[in-house]
């Protein structure tokens, strides 16, 4: 039974940082292409990036560039997501997303339960 | 990259079926795509991949034989048959492209369906 467990919600003030932290169970991480996406109340998905083990890459959405930060801890099996200089627009649910590198069924095979992150003064 | 289109929102009485659509860009008609099922308040859920060729793959967990796809050209396409009160869902198809430094993810903007 895989699981991908993310930590709590989190209120921020503009210009902060937050870090969201995602645990996987049932698999490694070393055998999982982990994605991050988020969800900002009543819209759509945004892909923001991903880190692949098989080539050691982490690549990001362009329209995060800069402020954006995704990093693994093999020790634990916990992936972490950084997004910093934070904005109003950046309230959002962000999630964990990841696929087994050895036989993906889609992109996104697996999913956390979410992180609501609100961004406000 | 591909730019995924899809109608903000369906309805369909229970019982009935629907076809919810998603239409790829000019120039990305061999490309694969994701449905994903979202209940609300709920995260994400992988329902079907589907190609020109229809179902690429596996459903994903517990998605039940009255979900199916095809693929024709631009469009994708997920039918719902004897729609259920569960089915009430935002249904989101998502694409890979490129690879190594311009690897990316695009999704539609999702179908909010209603059962009537």
């Amino acid at each position: 039974q895989v699981q991908l467990v993310q930590s709590g919600a989190e209120v921020k003030k503009p210009g902060a940082s937050v870090k969201v932290s995602c645990k996987v169970s049932g698999y490694t991480l070393t055998e999982l292409s982990m994605h991050w996406v988020r969800q900002a109340p009543g819209k759509g998905l945004e892909w923001m990036g991903n880190f692949d083990p098989e080539d050691g890459e982490t690549i990001y959405a362009q329209t995060l560039q800069g402020r954006v930060t995704m990093t693994e801890d093999t020790s634990t099996d916990t992936s972490y997501m950084e997004l910093s200089s934070l904005r109003s627009e950046d309230t959002a649910v962000y999630y964990c997303a990841a696929a087994p590198i050895a036989a993906p069924t889609s992109i996104f095979d697996y999913w956390g339960q979410g992180t609501l992150v609100t961004v406000s003064s | 990259q591909p730019v995924l289109t899809q109608p903000p929102s369906a309805s369909a009485s229970l019982g009935a079926s629907v076809t919810l659509t998603c239409i790829l860009s000019s120039g990305y008609s061999n490309y694969i795509m994701d449905w994903y099922q979202q209940r609300p308040g709920k995260g994400p859920r992988f329902v079907m991949r589907v190609g020109t060729g229809g179902i690429e793959g596996f459903k994903g967990d517990g998605i039940p034989d009255r979900f199916s796809v095809l693929g024709s050209g631009l469009n994708r396409y997920l039918t719902i048959k004897n729609i259920q009160e569960e089915d009430e869902s935002d249904y989101h198809c998502g694409a890979d492209h490129g690879s190594g430094s311009n690897f990316g993810v695009v999704f539609g903007g999702g179908t909010k369906l209603t059962v009537l």
